[in-house]
Order: structure tokens, then sequence, then C-alpha cells
């Protein structure tokens, strides 16, 4: 069946470090690929996405690019701030189903 | 405002006492969604609805009811609350169409406790 992994937390940086954070997927066809951000207190937002493979998606300085060859979509930020310390989630929608399959999440905590 | 309103945020109840979590969007969109988080777990789907009157099982249905009589809400229903259901609950929200059902609107959550 389809499914998500991603990397065990927390994961701990000093500000403006680099940042990843590993996604790899099981998957039949081409899934959409998601990444979501949770925020302490607060609902999921979407961060970035990608459809198709060498798809990059984009956003808040945050990326991550569809790997169809290694199965992973993995979340890189250049220089991270205290701000940017949450919950994230890699998620996958397979092309024949309406079900989104999230990832177990990886918390991410930032010093200054 | 464009959002997903769950209610209530926190609710502490007692084994078999029936609960409902109401959940409205005000987007007009077609497809909705209940989840569970719990720790080490991440989200799992409880049920899902991808228009009025149509709703499915998704992977952790058991022990839940849901209902979608009208395009906004989507109430989640525990006729029996039991202690492994205490949890934190999201609803979420999406257009639906053309491939966008990944592309969720979440509420803020509902910490239900079931003692």
């Amino acid at each position: 069946g389809n499914s998500v992994t991603q990397m065990e937390g927390p994961v701990t940086l000093s500000e403006e470090a680099f940042l990843t954070i590993n996604c790899t997927y099981t998957a039949t066809g081409y899934p959409s690929l998601f990444w979501y951000v949770q925020y302490p207190g607060e609902g999921l937002q979407l961060l970035l996405k990608a459809t198709k493979a060498d798809d990059k998606g984009s956003n808040k300085g945050f990326e991550a690019t569809y790997r169809k060859e290694t199965t992973s979509f993995h979340l890189e930020k250049g220089s991270v701030q205290v701000s940017d310390s949450a919950v994230y989630f890699c998620a996958l929608r397979s092309y024949n189903t309406d079900k989104l399959i999230f990832g177990t999440g990886t918390r991410l905590q930032v010093f200054p | 405002e464009a959002q997903v309103t769950q209610n209530p945020r926190y609710l502490i109840t007692v084994t078999g006492k029936k609960l409902t979590v109401t959940c409205s969007q005000n987007m007009n969109h077609e497809y909705m969604s209940w989840y569970r988080q719990d720790p080490g777990l991440g989200l799992r789907q409880i049920y899902y609805s991808m228009n009025v009157e149509v709703t499915d099982k998704g992977d952790v249905p058991e022990g839940y009811k849901v209902s979608r009589k009208e395009k906004r809400n989507f109430p989640l229903i525990l006729e029996s609350p039991s202690p492994n259901q205490t949890s934190l609950y999201f609803c979420a929200s999406s257009l639906g169409s053309s491939g966008r059902i990944g592309e969720l609107f979440f509420g803020e959550g509902s910490r239900l406790t079931v003692l």
C-alpha cells in the first residue's frame, strides 16, 4: 500500500543553520507530494507541493524536489529562523484515490 | 475570512457519554475530512466526504459516525466514547476537484479526553 516515511525528530538547529528533513514514499503510479507545517496550537497548513517528477515546490524559503528515482521529497531551507519551529508533515496523494496519506511528522526546534 | 471552524476546542468527558464535534467551512468546498493526531502515529483519517450525502470510511472509522447533510457542515459523532478515543481531532476541507484534494485547509483542532 501507499505510505510515507519521515525522519524522526526532534531536529534541533541554531538560527541560520541549513535544514534538511528527509521524506521517502511508497506508492503506485505517480502520486502528488506535499509538505504541511503545524505551528504550536494550530492546525496544519500547506507549505508546498509537487505534482510530477522533477517538480520543485517552494514557499517561504523552503524547497522540496520530487525525485521519482529515489522516491523522495526532502524538505530543505538554507537558513532557518526561530519562527520556523514547528512540526513538519510529508504527505502523498495517490493518483487513483481520494486519500491524503501523512507521515508521522518531524518536530523542528530552532534556537537563537 | 476563509476558515474551518471546529467546536469544542477542548472537551473532557466520560466513557459512554455521546458527544458531537462540529465542523463548519465557509469556502464552499466539496471535500471534507476528519483526522485524529496521536503521538508517534501522525495523522490518521477517520472519515471523509466528497460532497453532500456522500461519506466514506478512512483508515480508523471504528467508534465514529459522520453526516454530511449540508455542504458546509461535517460533524463527527462519538456515540459511546472510550478512553482510546482520547486524541487531538482535526477537520479539514478542500475544493475536491481537479485533483486538488491534497490542498487541505485545517481547523485549529479539538482536544478530546475520555475518562
